[in-house]
């Protein structure tokens, strides 16, 4: 079954401090991970996406298969990046399976002045 | 452009009573969700649609119905409401399958139930 667990629900820190948001995932095939974030009064929105390698608005995130983790890292942090954010894995096994994305509870990130 | 449109955005219901939320897109994407968001437990994916004329239950289907029998609107529905169905509601829509597309997503619709 897939799975995305986030451990942290609020996490704080001071402006200019690293952040890392931790994710780990479940899930017996190949899987796709993203970052989405929701900002205050505002749509879900993809952060990034592991496939592509990028780095959004100074976030990176890197795949870890033998961890099974996917953190999404910052080093360092700005107050406009406080916001929800949520782990996300998508399945490819099959036509059915790869029809859905799964999020993870969800971590509030809180950059202090 | 509109993108991803619910209605409505916010509704209170009696125990039993029944009501259907709206998603509308017009970016003529394939993929289709609805997702329920509650604290703590983050997004659980409730039913999704591959293409017009399907559907498929996501992880917490019981209680809700879904139809999609316009490619442009994916139709949720709930009976018999129940206070465990308190909850804000997200409807999402995507142009690949959501390994390789970008999901967007509505605004969000808050549903109270008495």
């Amino acid at each position: 079954a897939q799975r995305v667990t986030q451990p942290e629900k609020l996490l704080s820190v001071f402006k200019g401090a690293p952040v890392e948001l931790k994710c780990n995932y479940s899930y017996s095939g190949s899987p796709e991970l993203f970052w989405y974030v929701q900002y205050s009064r505002q749509r879900l929105q993809l952060l990034l996406r592991h496939i592509s390698r990028e780095s959004i608005k100074g976030f990176t995130a890197d795949l870890n298969k033998g961890e099974t983790s996917f953190h999404l890292k910052k080093p360092f942090a700005q107050e406009e990046d406080s916001a929800m954010y949520y782990c996300a894995l998508s399945g490819t096994l099959s036509y059915n399976q790869g029809g859905k994305l799964i999020f993870g509870q969800g971590t509030e990130l809180s950059v202090k002045p | 452009n509109a993108g991803v449109t619910q209605t409505p955005k916010f509704r209170v219901l009696k125990t039993g009573q029944s009501m259907t939320l709206l998603c509308a897109q017009d970016m003529n994407h394939e993929y289709m969700y609805w997702y329920r968001q509650d604290p703590g437990m983050g997004l659980r994916l409730i039913h999704y649609s591959v293409g017009e004329g399907t559907t498929a239950k996501g992880e917490v289907p019981d209680g809700y119905n879904v139809s999609r029998l316009k490619k442009q609107n994916f139709l949720l529905g709930l009976e018999s409401a129940a206070p465990s169905q308190t909850s804000v509601y997200f409807c999402a829509s995507s142009l690949q399958r959501p390994d390789t597309g970008e999901l967007f997503f509505g605004e969000g619709s808050r549903l109270t139930v008495l």
